[in-house]
């Protein structure tokens, strides 16, 4: 699976749109964009998902680059308890069978959302 | 809708005492289950991987074993804890599927320290 490059660390005020970038330039044709997050002691949050188009859900958007070596994860009204650890992954999602559960998390960026 | 429940949530256990972990997954049938280590300040590290009652695959060599006796149940073991084994351990489920996509979802999870 592809290696994922985010910043260490970002600040967003309450109420304004938390935006945090990914870069995964090495990102092959077959391989989707996940996004969690982890609350600290606790399990890893799934955010939403997407291979080339943008996705939207009750949590956030994920706008990826028409070239798919980017992204960008965007919590549109950033309240206190978003925050937390984002993960940005790579992976084929394999529906069974092989090693299909790896999931490299890099160190993620820590987002505080401040009031 | 699926839940993942695991336990118990904290534990303290002395080297050489035995581990016992639980999972139990929710509201799905044949789900592939896993088993993932989270060192401190530092990614998730795939350790076993189920695709059905009984099948078991281990992805590092360790001290620790699996079990899926059951369709929705996973469990972690060791016979003797080591210190190395201290950690957060998360029990994870996805569907079992040929559809790309295939999302992994985690438990709440379990810290380890081996004393």
């Amino acid at each position: 699976d592809a290696k994922t490059t985010q910043p260490p660390s970002m600040d967003c005020a309450e109420g304004r749109a938390a935006n945090l970038p990914c870069n995964h330039s090495t990102i092959s044709g077959n391989e989707y964009v996940y996004w969690y997050r982890q609350i600290h002691s606790q399990g890893p949050q799934y955010i939403i998902h997407g291979l080339k188009n943008n996705e939207t859900n009750e949590m956030a958007s994920l706008i990826i680059t028409e070239d798919r070596k980017s992204s960008t994860l965007i919590l549109p009204h950033a309240t206190l308890r978003d925050t937390a650890v984002y993960y940005c992954i790579v992976r084929v999602p394999r529906g069974y069978g092989g090693s299909q559960g790896n999931l490299i998390f890099g160190k993620g960026t820590k987002l505080s959302v401040k009031p | 809708s699926q839940t993942i429940h695991q336990w118990p949530a904290t534990l303290v256990q002395p080297v050489g005492s035995p581990l016992s972990l639980e999972c139990t997954v929710e509201g799905t049938s044949n789900p592939n289950l896993y088993w993932y280590r989270q060192a401190a300040g530092r990614g998730l590290q795939l350790l076993f991987y189920s695709v059905g009652i009984g099948q078991i695959s281990s992805e590092v060599p360790q001290n620790l074993s699996a079990s899926r006796p059951q369709d929705r149940q996973f469990i972690l073991s060791s016979k003797k804890l080591l210190l190395s084994d201290s950690g957060f351990y998360l029990c994870a489920w996805s569907v079992r599927s040929a559809h790309s996509g295939n999302t992994i979802y985690f438990g709440e999870g379990s810290w380890l320290t081996v004393v």
